[in-house]
Formats: C-alpha cells, structure tokens, sequence
C-alpha cells in the first residue's frame, strides 16, 4: 500500500523564522510529488517535483525531492503570519490517472 | 476563490440517512476527483470520473458512488451514512491528460453525521 508520511506533524515559529517540512513516501511507480497548502478547506498547489536534486522555487519557498532517499522538504524562508496553513504533501504514481496519496499535513502556526 | 464549485458547504445529516453532494468542475476540465478529508488527516481518494464514467475508485465501500454529467459536473452519493463518515468532501478537477499539478480542488463540503 502506498505510504506518505509527514513530520513534523505540528510546528509553531515566530515570524522571520526559517522552517523546514518533511516528507517521505514509499510507493510503486512513483511519477510525482506535490505540495499544497491547506488555509481554510481548498488544497491550493504550491509545487509539482519529478526529478531527484532539482529545486522549485517561489518567493520565500522552495522544495527538493530526493528520490533515492524517498523523501521531499519544503523550505519557507522567512515566516509570515500569512504563511499559517496545513501544508500537504502527496503523491502521484504511474498508471493512477492521478490519483494523488497524501500525508497528514504539517499543521505551521506563524506567531507575530 | 477556485474554478471549481462545491455544494453545499455545510451539511448535517441523521446516521442512516443519505446525502447527495455536487461539484461543478473549473471550465475546460473533464475529469472530476472526490476526496474524503477527515478532521486531523490528509484526504484520501474515493474516486474520479472521466466522460461519465468511473475512471478509478479508492478503498472506498460501494455506498460511496458517484456520476457524472455530460458538461462533466459530478455527484457524489453516500448511502446509509455513518458516523465515520463525518468529514470534509473535496472535489477536484483537471484534465485526464495533463499533468498533476493541473488539478484544482474545490473548497469542499463540510458533512457532519449525528
């Protein structure tokens, strides 16, 4: 069975702070990885990641994915309280016509 | 706000009973995703429907079904509702053959079961 796990599940920082999210997966015939954030109820895509050591960035963040290692990060630089979200990482194997396996969410709360 | 709309956005149902929840996909898409997020936990695919047919379904019991119309809105039905079954409902929509990241996901409907 397709596995997505995320750490750390709960994370709170004060604004400027740097964080780093984890994911690691253990799925057959991976073909992507994704992140999302989650605000209110709508997953809004922040990255798409299919090739090993080829960072993704927009403004303050940014990702990796490490497919030998089976794990991804997502990197947010310098915190805002607006950056406060479950960010969700998933995965998308081949043959699924995208079904997307998703972690729990790491719940990040930006204090002022 | 998202090209993809959901309803309704509340829902409180008797456990039993049966509920009916629509999504209209986001323009130019034809393939609709149904997602079950339960409080506290990443959602979780029930199924997807492309040209009104199911395309794929998750481990999902056969009381979860679901249609789709020929201007590839969606209907997601649940039978004989559980108290389990209490979650957010996302929909999503995209194209069969683009990429994952072409997938836009509804703000969801928020089902209690009491």
């Amino acid at each position: 069975e397709d596995k997505v796990v995320q750490s750390p599940l709960s994370l709170v920082v004060h604004e400027g702070d740097t964080v780093t999210l984890n994911c690691s997966y253990e799925v057959t015939n991976f073909r992507s990885l994704l992140w999302y954030k989650q605000e209110k109820k709508a997953p809004t895509f922040l990255f798409m990641l299919t090739s090993s050591g080829i960072e993704k960035k927009s403004g303050r963040l940014s990702s990796i994915l490490d497919k030998k290692e089976l794990f991804s990060i997502l990197n947010i630089t310098a915190t805002q309280t607006g950056d406060s979200a479950v960010y969700l990482c998933a995965v998308g194997v081949v043959g699924s016509n995208y079904k997307l396996t998703f972690g729990k969410g790491t719940l990040l709360t930006v204090n002022p | 706000e998202t090209g993809v709309t959901q309803s309704p956005t509340h829902l409180i149902k008797t456990r039993g009973q049966q509920v009916t929840l629509r999504c209209s996909s986001q323009s130019g898409h034809n393939t609709v995703s149904w997602y079950q997020q339960a409080l506290g936990q990443g959602p979780q695919f029930i199924f997807q429907y492309y040209r009104e047919e199911e395309n794929g379904r998750g481990n999902f019991p056969p009381r979860f079904s679901g249609l789709q119309f020929p201007n590839y809105s969606s209907e997601l039905n649940v039978n004989a509702l559980e108290l389990d079954d209490s979650a957010l409902y996302l929909c999503a929509s995209s194209l069969l053959t683009g990429g994952a990241d072409g997938y836009t996901f509804g703000s969801g409907t928020r089902l209690t079961v009491v």
